[in-house]
C-alpha cells in the first residue's frame, strides 16, 4: 500500500524568508501527488498537484512543487512567506488506476510563521 | 460557482447515539468522499460513493455507513457512537472518477 511521510511535524519561518516543506511517498509507479493547507478549524484547499509531465508545478498562493522520481519527494516551497501562511499542510498521494482514486495522506506540517 | 457544502458544522452527541452527517458536492460532482480527521490520527479515508454506489471503504467498523443519493449528495451515519469518533468529519468531491478532490468546511462532531 502507498504510504506518504512528511518528517516534520511543526516548521517555524520568519514573515519574507523561504518556504519548503517535504514530502516523501512510497509507491511502487509514479502516482497522482496533492498538497493541500488547512487553516484552524476549516476543511482542505488545494494548493497544487502533479498527474505527470513538467516535474516543477505551480499551485495558487505563490506556492509551487517539484516532483523528484528518484527521491520519491514532491516538497513544497515558497519563496517568501507571509504571515497569513500559517496552517497546516498536508501531501497527499492518489493511486493512478481507473476507478481507484482515494487519497492516502501525510500526517501533517504545522507552519508557524513569526514576525 | 458553490463548493462542497456540509452541514451541521457541529454536532453534539451522546456515547451510543447516532449521527447523521450531510454532505453536498460541487454541481457536476458525482464523487463523493468521506474522511475523518481525529486528533492525533491524521486524515483518513472513510468511504467513497460514485453514481450511487460505495466504491471503496476504509479500515471502520460496520457502525460507519452511508449512502448517495440520486441528486449525488450524500449522507454518513455513525451508529452506537463511541467517545473516540468525536473528530473533523471531511466530505469531498470529484468530476466522476477523477482523482483530484475538492473539500467541503467539515462537521465537527463531539461525542460526550
Amino acid at each position: 500500500a502507498q504510504s506518504v511521510t512528511q518528517p516534520d511535524i511543526h516548521i517555524t519561518v520568519s514573515e519574507g524568508a523561504s518556504l519548503e516543506l517535504r514530502c516523501n511517498y512510497s509507491y511502487g509507479a509514479t502516482p497522482y501527488l496533492f498538497w493541500y493547507v488547512q487553516s484552524p478549524g476549516q476543511g482542505l484547499q488545494l494548493l497544487l498537484k502533479y498527474f505527470s509531465g513538467d516535474t516543477l508545478v505551480q499551485g495558487i498562493k505563490g506556492f509551487e512543487a517539484e516532483f523528484k522520481r528518484s527521491q520519491s519527494s514532491f516538497n513544497l516551497r515558497k519563496p517568501s512567506v507571509h504571515w497569513s501562511d500559517a496552517a497546516e499542510y498536508f501531501c497527499a498521494v492518489a493511486l493512478g488506476d481507473s476507478g481507484y482514486s482515494t487519497l492516502t495522506f501525510g500526517k501533517g506540517t504545522m507552519l508557524l510563521v513569526s514576525p | 460557482e458553490a463548493g462542497v457544502t456540509q452541514s451541521p458544522t457541529h454536532l453534539i452527541k451522546t456515547r451510543g447515539q447516532q449521527a447523521t452527517l450531510r454532505c453536498s458536492p460541487i454541481s457536476g460532482h458525482t464523487s463523493v468522499y468521506w474522511y475523518q480527521q481525529a486528533l492525533g490520527l491524521g486524515l483518513q479515508f472513510l468511504l467513497w460513493y460514485d453514481e450511487g454506489e460505495e466504491r471503496n471503504r476504509g479500515n471502520f467498523p460496520p457502525r460507519f455507513s452511508g449512502r448517495q443519493f440520486p441528486n449525488y449528495s450524500s449522507e454518513l451515519n455513525v451508529n452506537a457512537l463511541e467517545l473516540e469518533d468525536s473528530a473533523l468529519y471531511l466530505c469531498a468531491s470529484s468530476l466522476g472518477q477523477r482523482v483530484t478532490q475538492y473539500f467541503g468546511p467539515g462537521t465537527r462532531l463531539l461525542v460526550l
